[in-house]
């Protein structure tokens, strides 16, 4: 069963706090991507990475920061969390080709900063 | 720019009934929609996609249609169960292997 995992299901922080957010997938995907989502806005898009240690700017990409180190692994970091940060964050994953279009996403991390 | 906006964003309908979800789009170059469904406590799931060559797409009890000339797309649900009550949200896909998701939508069915 292919999987997408984030090393936290919820997380409570500080103002001012970094943040490391890991997501990790098992299907040797080439592509990984991080969203936030927020009610009524959708899912959008922060960072994605198409190979390792590449990273391309999402839509909202302002106060975040990603690390790809090694395939399986991609890593949301928050330099100094602000409670506009507060949000679920969701991870994904999708191959290179013709079946980039479907990524597979992980269960989410809850942010709540304070 | 692209943007991906769905009509409602809740719908409650009855078990048994068939549901449908709407989604309009404003990208004239869009070639490619997915729909996904995200239930409680999980991320989104992929159900069905469609390519602009393509009116009509039927998965398992899903049908998806596109129209391109007014910029529409739906999901249909046949004989909704409770089970489908979830997030529901249209995206589209653009080359440089980013997706642009609607606003969701919010199926809640009655027994």
């Amino acid at each position: 069963d292919v999987k997408v995992t984030q090393s936290s299901r919820y997380l409570v922080k500080r103002t001012g706090e970094k943040v490391f957010l890991e997501c990790v997938q098992d299907m040797d995907h080439e592509n990984m991507f991080w969203y936030r989502q927020d009610p009524g806005l959708g899912l959008r898009l922060i960072y994605f990475s198409y190979d390792v240690k590449m990273k391309e700017k999402g839509d909202i990409p302002e106060g975040y920061s990603v690390s790809r180190e090694k395939k399986e692994r991609f890593s949301l970091i928050l330099e100094s969390a602000s409670t506009n940060q507060t949000s679920m964050y969701l991870c994904a994953s999708s191959p290179r080709g013709p079946g980039a279009a479907q990524q597979f996403f992980g269960p989410g991390t809850r942010l709540t900063v304070l | 720019g692209e943007s991906v906006g769905l009509h409602l964003p809740t719908l409650s309908v009855q078990e048994g009934d068939n549901s449908i979800i709407n989604c309009a789009y404003s990208n004239s170059a869009s070639d490619y929609f997915i729909w996904y469904k995200q239930e409680s406590g999980k991320g989104p799931q992929f159900i069905i996609d469609i390519r602009s060559n393509m009116d009509k797409r039927q998965g398992q009890r899903v049908t998806v249609l596109l129209n391109k000339t007014v910029k529409h797309l739906s999901l249909q649900i046949a004989a909704t169960q409770p089970g489908d009550s979830a997030v529901y949200f249209c995206a589209y896909y653009s080359n440089d292997y980013k997706l642009s998701f609607g606003a969701g939508t919010t199926v809640t069915v009655r027994a």
